[in-house]
């Protein structure tokens, strides 16, 4: 069965570098989306991409995050300058163009110290 | 303000019985909503959705139940199996929102002891 896949499974960065998280969706999906939970707490949407941009962002995805599908297979999310306060999981999620549930990869532990 | 709340952060059960697990929410508008399972470390896994139309949804084992009267669903899983503890996340969209953006509640940890 296909299925998302996110690298790395684990990032540490110094506050102030970038990072950049990349996933690869589901090959016939339309719908791409990046999510975080810190830990302990909800699942919290970040911003959600369709036709080669952004459809939604949250107040969390400020001028610090991008998203770019930069080829017909990878999703990536950047975050420009960590803070210690981004240190969390990061999930990508992908949905095909019907009414069905969303589709997450196993995510990223990003830990900025 | 917006809420949306899962009974009781844990929920202990007996092998074979079942379990329920209520999500409530306040000012939102579904159009869907939908049940999730994630395992410690993992990503949330899609179980069940249901439309703000339909009364109820079965799949295997699992029953989910969606009344927007009340606000509310309930999701039970008949015959459970230690391999069903896990953290169980109810989610529902936004009439407001453009393409599946899901907002999701705490979770409630389910536990099935043999």
């Amino acid at each position: 069965e296909p299925e998302v896949t996110q690298t790395p499974s684990h990032q540490v960065t110094q506050m102030g570098q970038e990072v950049i998280l990349r996933c690869v969706p589901i090959s016939n999906h339309l719908y791409f989306y990046w999510y975080r939970q810190i830990l302990g707490q909800k699942v919290e949407f970040l911003v959600s991409f369709y036709n080669n941009e952004i459809s939604e962002k949250s107040e969390i995805f400020d001028d610090q995050f991008s998203v770019e599908r930069p080829d017909g297979s990878n999703f990536t999310l950047k975050i420009r300058s960590t803070k210690l306060e981004d240190s969390a999981m990061y999930f990508c999620a992908s949905k095909p163009p019907r009414p069905t549930g969303s589709y997450f990869g196993p995510g990223t532990r990003l830990t900025v110290t | 303000s917006q809420k949306i709340e899962q009974n009781s952060e844990a929920l202990n059960i007996q092998e074979g019985k079942t379990a329920t697990l209520t999500c409530n929410y306040t000012n939102y508008s579904p159009a869907y909503l939908q049940w999730y399972r994630q395992d410690p470390g993992r990503g949330p896994v899609f179980l069940l959705l249901i439309r703000e139309n339909e009364k109820e949804k079965r799949k295997e084992r699992l029953k989910v139940t969606f009344d927007t009267t009340l606000k509310q669903s309930l999701f039970h899983i008949t015959a459970s199996q230690p391999a069903d503890s896990a953290t169980y996340l109810c989610a529902l969209d936004s009439r407001g929102s453009t393409l599946g953006r899901l907002y999701f509640g705490r979770g409630t940890q389910l536990t099935v002891w043999p």
